[in-house]
């Protein structure tokens, strides 16, 4: 399977303590994104890369979160001191740089802070 | 501030039929516009997408219209099958925003045998 994976699927996790989820994009491309989706919402951005390089953080994205793309390739997301908040699916999409050229989407990480 | 808005959450038509999922917008700067389809369990995938520059595009079953005067596009499926039950996005982009995708919060449509 070449799509994009996420890892874990799903993360229960106590308020207060830290977590962090895996993207790892399809193998060609260069961007990368993080979108976090709440209960009856659509996804909303949170912070995108290119290559290595992170271009754009969200104003969701507060201090506690963390995100990288070492090298370029696969990113993590780190929650430092989880609040009830932040139980969300956390997604990541992946594309080619180009115009208008299609984003795909992994699974998406469930989180649920209790 | 929802600037992508899909204000029916619910759809539930016959198989056969014509679906029809409306969207609304408000940020004048968006210039394409996309449709994703999500099953449960799985991240969005895409289905069409239409650029401001267009009023319709066609892909087999499904057709996406814009009217730009009014800020509105919509997606046809036509027909619709039991296949085709999933919550249903549309998504808009300002041009030069590196694609970050403004959602709307989705319309859940059921197709019924």
């Amino acid at each position: 399977d070449t799509g994009v994976s996420q890892d874990p699927r799903h993360k229960i996790t106590k308020r207060g303590q830290n977590v962090t989820f895996r993207c790892d994009p399809i193998s060609e491309h260069n961007r990368l994104y993080w979108y976090r989706q709440t209960l009856g919402q659509g996804p909303e951005f949170l912070t995108y890369f290119q290559n290595e390089a992170q271009l754009e953080k969200s104003r969701l994205l507060s201090d506690r979160f963390s995100a990288e793309r070492p090298k370029g390739s696969f990113s993590t997301l780190e929650i430092q001191r989880t609040e009830q908040g932040d139980s969300a699916m956390y997604l990541c999409a992946s594309r080619l740089t180009g115009l208008n050229t299609e984003a795909f989407f992994g699974q998406g990480t469930r989180l649920t802070v209790v | 501030d929802q600037q992508v808005k899909q204000n029916s959450p619910s759809l539930s038509v016959q198989e056969g039929r014509i679906s029809i999922l409306n969207c609304d917008y408000t940020n004048s700067m968006f210039d394409y516009f996309l449709w994703y389809k999500k099953y449960p369990a799985e991240g969005p995938t895409f289905l069409i997408s239409i650029s401001s520059i267009k009023d319709k595009n066609e892909d087999g079953r499904f057709t996406v219209f814009l009217n730009k005067s009014a800020k509105h596009l919509s997606l046809h499926i036509v027909p619709s099958q039991p296949g085709d039950s999933a919550v249903y996005f549309c998504a808009a982009l300002e041009g030069g925003s590196n694609y970050k995708l403004t959602f709307g919060k989705g319309t859940l449509l059921t197709v019924n045998p």
